[in-house]
């Protein structure tokens, strides 16, 4: 089965801040690399897949980036709206795996 | 619009059964492949289970397979999981989510979630 590890588990930031998360996959997954927004209490939400590509809606400033076993997440300046967790997953093979997690928050 | 609206959460005993139900709207459903993911009390991410279009292929995770049973009813427009034999640890909030129309895809609407005890 192909793990999945996040850094880091939480971060504190100001607002406009360069927000930049990693992700890295136990193999090589290509780019089947996912990346989720949680706020407290509510469903996940697709803002990245397939490592680079932004889902409709989801504002510019979110972007990722790698392939293979590595890859990152960035929000290029940081919003108070912005606040949640933010998980990777990946869809390269079953079982689909999530990455534990990062929390942000607001400096 | 896409919705999952889901249905059947609640408290169950240990060794008991519970099913939930996911009716969804606003896509084609029997073009996409759908799926459970759970979320324990102040955890992280576990995917369950993924069900093909046309239900030829079901997937289950480790930690539920043999025990719960994922299936989808397309001229209703509904997912369900039924869950037997449940321990203390399926204590979660319980997602269905939308992929796409292959079973490897991301999970791009997620339902409301439902929360799913199990105690005595």
């Amino acid at each position: 089965d192909i793990q999945m590890t996040q850094s880091p588990s939480s971060l504190s930031a100001s607002v406009g801040d360069r927000v930049t998360i990693t992700c890295q996959a136990s193999q090589d997954i290509s780019n089947y690399l996912n990346w989720y927004q949680q706020k407290p209490g509510k469903a996940p939400k697709l803002l990245i897949y397939d490592a680079f590509s932004l889902e409709t809606g989801v504002p510019s400033r979110f972007s990722g980036s790698g392939s293979g076993t590595d890859f990152t997440f960035t929000i290029s300046s940081l919003q108070p709206e912005d606040i949640a967790t933010y998980y990777c997953q990946q869809h390269d093979n079953l079982p689909f795996a999530f990455g534990p997690g990062t929390k942000v928050d607001i400096k | 619009e896409v919705q999952l609206l889901q249905s059947g959460g609640a408290l169950a005993q240990p060794g008991g059964s519970l099913r939930l139900s996911c009716a969804a709207s606003g896509f084609t459903f029997s073009s996409y492949a759908m799926s459970w993911v759970r979320q324990a009390p102040g955890k992280g991410l576990e995917w369950v289970s993924t069900v093909s279009s046309n239900s030829e292929s079901t997937f289950y995770a480790d930690s539920v397979r043999g025990r719960f049973t994922i299936s989808r009813d397309n001229s209703e427009n509904t997912l369900y999981l039924q869950m037997n034999s449940l321990r203390a640890e399926d204590t979660a909030v319980y997602y269905c989510a939308k992929g796409g129309p292959t079973v490897l895809s991301p999970f791009d609407y997620w339902g409301q979630g439902t929360l799913v005890t199990v105690s005595s």
